[in-house]
């Protein structure tokens, strides 16, 4: 079965410092892989995806993500951190082409990012 | 401007009550799905629709309704709502070729 994890409940980190939120997956075929951003009381926002191609993806917000398909993870990182990415963060696997449910995406628990003065 | 547009935004409602969450979109989408947010746990499929008059189960569906009588609407329904429905909830539609839209989401309170 497709599976998300995002290990860490709350990641705390001091303003320009570097952050990162882990996320690791399991799928049966190829992943493709999503981050999404929920700041308090606002929908889901985009921030970037990996389909194929380049390990490193680069997305809004001066946010970036490494895949590694060795050790099946997805972290996303920022080289540094500002106040206003406070907010919760979503890693997201979408369902194999395989599967009846093709636009089905499965995310992990969720990654609450506090960035403190 | 491509949008998902949920209704209501806030809904408190009481145990029992029949209500009904709204979602349209614009972009001519086939695939259109329901998620329930709730701390801890992510954001989980409650059913989808892969065309009009086509829908099915996702990984939560118990206590829900959906229908997909045009290709813009897919709207939820909560025949008897109860207080484990107390959620945050998500429509969304799907293209392969550009990807996942949400909602702005739905803040269903039941008592």
């Amino acid at each position: 079965a497709q599976s998300v994890a995002q290990p860490e409940d709350q990641v705390n980190v001091a303003e320009g410092n570097p952050l990162t939120v882990k996320c690791t997956y399991s799928v049966s075929g190829n992943p493709y892989l999503f981050w999404y951003v929920q700041y308090p009381n606002r929908g889901l926002q985009f921030l970037l995806k990996y389909i194929t191609g380049d390990n490193l993806v680069k997305g809004s917000y001066g946010f970036e993500a490494e895949f590694n398909k060795s050790q099946t993870s997805f972290h996303l990182k920022k080289p540094s951190a500002l106040v206003s990415d406070s907010a919760l963060y979503f890693c997201a696997v979408r369902d194999s082409e395989g599967s009846s449910n093709t636009g089905k995406l499965i995310f992990g628990q969720g990654t609450t990012l506090q960035v403190k003065p | 401007e491509a949008q998902v547009t949920q209704n209501p935004r806030y809904l408190i409602t009481v145990t029992g009550k029949k209500l009904t969450v709204t979602c349209s979109q614009n972009m001519n989408h086939e695939y259109m799905s329901w998620y329930r947010q709730d701390p801890g746990l992510g954001l989980r499929q409650i059913y989808y629709s892969m065309n009009v008059e086509v829908t099915d189960k996702g990984d939560v569906p118990e206590g829900y309704k959906v229908s997909r009588k045009e290709k813009r609407n897919f709207p939820l329904i909560l025949e008897s709502p109860s207080p484990n429905q107390t959620s945050l909830y998500f429509c969304a539609s799907y293209l392969r070729a550009s990807g996942y839209t949400f909602g702005s989401g739905t803040r269903l309170t039941v008592v």
